[in-house]
């Protein structure tokens, strides 16, 4: 049982260059999310999807497309890198919407924009 | 809207000392409340968590939390540390919507 796997797990990147944040999670989970994470900042919420077709923006979504074609898969990408978007990655999903339901992790993206 | 704030981004404990990490929230409904835990290199996960029902909520490896709605607080305890223990430790918060909001994250130390 997989769970959320994420891939990369490590990116350098030059300033404009794009690139695509994979993740996938084999649960059948209705919710799928995307995190930064800083320090001192804690984690961010860049866009989430609520179930296939369905996308919609976080705290943070500038810079960032999704898209959500199947239930397992919720792609990130970066269209023209900055170096403001150096961070840690994280995507997460959830059997459900409503809030009350714990999210699973993956175990994260580091990329580096230089 | 929803914040979490938590106290103090560092905390060192001696082994076998009670460990208290402190989260405050804004929320203007009743909020299903998150602990999560980081290990270096790791993604996060849940310790436990608060939906309704019983404010007094038991997690995993000994930790607790304890929802007080007029303090507005949901505070990590565990009686006695142990080396194992040493890790990144995350407060969340959702109003039953779709954006769980996370606080900035308290590093526990834990000294031999």
């Amino acid at each position: 049982n997989a769970g959320v796997t994420q891939t990369p797990k490590f990116q350098v990147l030059k300033t404009g260059q794009s690139m695509t944040l994979q993740c996938a999670q084999d649960m059948n989970h209705e919710y799928m999310s995307w995190y930064r994470q800083d320090p001192g900042m804690g984690l961010r919420l860049i866009h989430y999807s609520v179930g296939a077709g369905i996308t919609d923006q976080g705290e943070v979504p500038n810079g960032y497309n999704v898209s959500r074609s199947t239930t397992e898969d919720f792609p990130l990408r970066l269209l023209s890198a900055a170096p403001s978007q150096t961070s840690v990655y994280f995507c997460a999903s959830t059997i459900r919407t409503g809030g009350s339901s714990p999210l699973h992790f993956g175990n994260g993206t580091r990329l580096t924009v230089t | 809207a929803q914040s979490v704030t938590q106290l103090g981004s560092h905390v060192s404990v001696s082994e076998g000392a009670l460990v208290l990490l402190r989260c405050n929230y804004s929320s203007s409904v009743p909020p299903y409340l998150f602990w999560y835990v980081q290990y270096p290199n790791q993604g996060l996960q849940l310790l436990l968590k608060y939906t309704t029902g019983a404010t007094l909520v038991k997690g995993i490896n000994g930790f607790e939390a304890e929802f007080k709605k007029s303090e507005t607080s949901f505070h990590l305890t565990k009686p006695s540390a142990h080396m194992s223990d040493a890790a990144e430790y995350f407060c969340a918060v959702n109003n039953a919507g779709n954006m769980l909001t996370f606080g900035g994250g308290t590093r526990l130390m834990v000294k031999p």
